[in-house]
């Protein structure tokens, strides 16, 4: 199965600023990639599918690029509400696969 | 409004069974393959099983073959998983997602099932 390697770990930044997470697959998935956010007590929400499009009112400052092995959520001047863990998954390949999550902390 | 909505979670002895139930609305169900995802409380996410629109195809994550079913009731708009023989390794927050070619935009609030004596 392919695995999804995200990085960091954990991501401390200060409101306001850029945010960029990393994900790597562990063999070439094109453009079939999501991201997800999920907050404490809450299911995950879909922000970016096809590697780049953004859900159903998910705000402009979310941007997803990236294909083959490499991807990238960008969260461009922080919100309070975008503390949270995020996970990106591959459906390129079945199984269809997540990544072990990027937590993004207030620094 | 698109909902989903779990149940039939609980504290089940390990090799017992439970069947999870997940009842939609706001959308057309029997347009869509619809998936159920696990997660270990605190963990990641992991997919577990997936049934096409009329149900004449499913799939598995290999640990779980043999031992869950999944099926749906497109005349209620309803999504179900029979798990059997429950291991302890089970354990985790099950949620129903609607599936758009492997990405998932519509989940569940999840329901919790726990395998342990």
């Amino acid at each position: 199965e392919i695995v999804m390697t995200q990085s960091p770990a954990t991501l401390s930044v200060s409101p306001g600023e850029t945010a960029t997470l990393s994900c790597r697959a562990s063999q070439s998935i094109s453009s079939n990639s999501a991201w997800y956010q999920q907050k404490p007590g809450q299911a995950p929400r879909l922000l970016i599918s096809g590697a780049s499009t953004r859900a159903t009112g998910i705000p402009a400052r979310f941007s997803g690029t990236g294909s083959g092995t490499e991807f990238t959520l960008t969260i461009s001047s922080l919100q309070s509400e975008d503390f949270a863990v995020y996970y990106c998954q591959q459906y390129n390949n079945w199984p269809p696969t997540f990544g072990r999550g990027t937590k993004v902390e207030i620094k | 409004e698109v909902q989903l909505v779990e149940s039939g979670g609980g504290l089940v002895q390990p090799g017992g069974s439970l069947r999870l139930s997940c009842a939609t609305s706001g959308f057309s169900f029997s347009i869509y393959w619809m998936s159920w995802v696990r997660q270990v409380p605190g963990k990641g996410l992991e997919w577990v099983a997936n049934i096409k629109q009329d149900g004449s195809e499913k799939y598995y994550v290999d640990s779980v073959t043999g031992r869950f079913t999944i099926s749906r009731d497109n005349a209620k708009n309803s999504l179900y998983l029979q798990m059997n023989s429950l291991r302890a390794e089970d354990t985790a927050v099950y949620y129903c997602v609607r599936d758009v070619s492997g990405s998932y935009p519509g989940w569940g609030q999840g329901t919790l099932v726990t395998v342990s004596s």
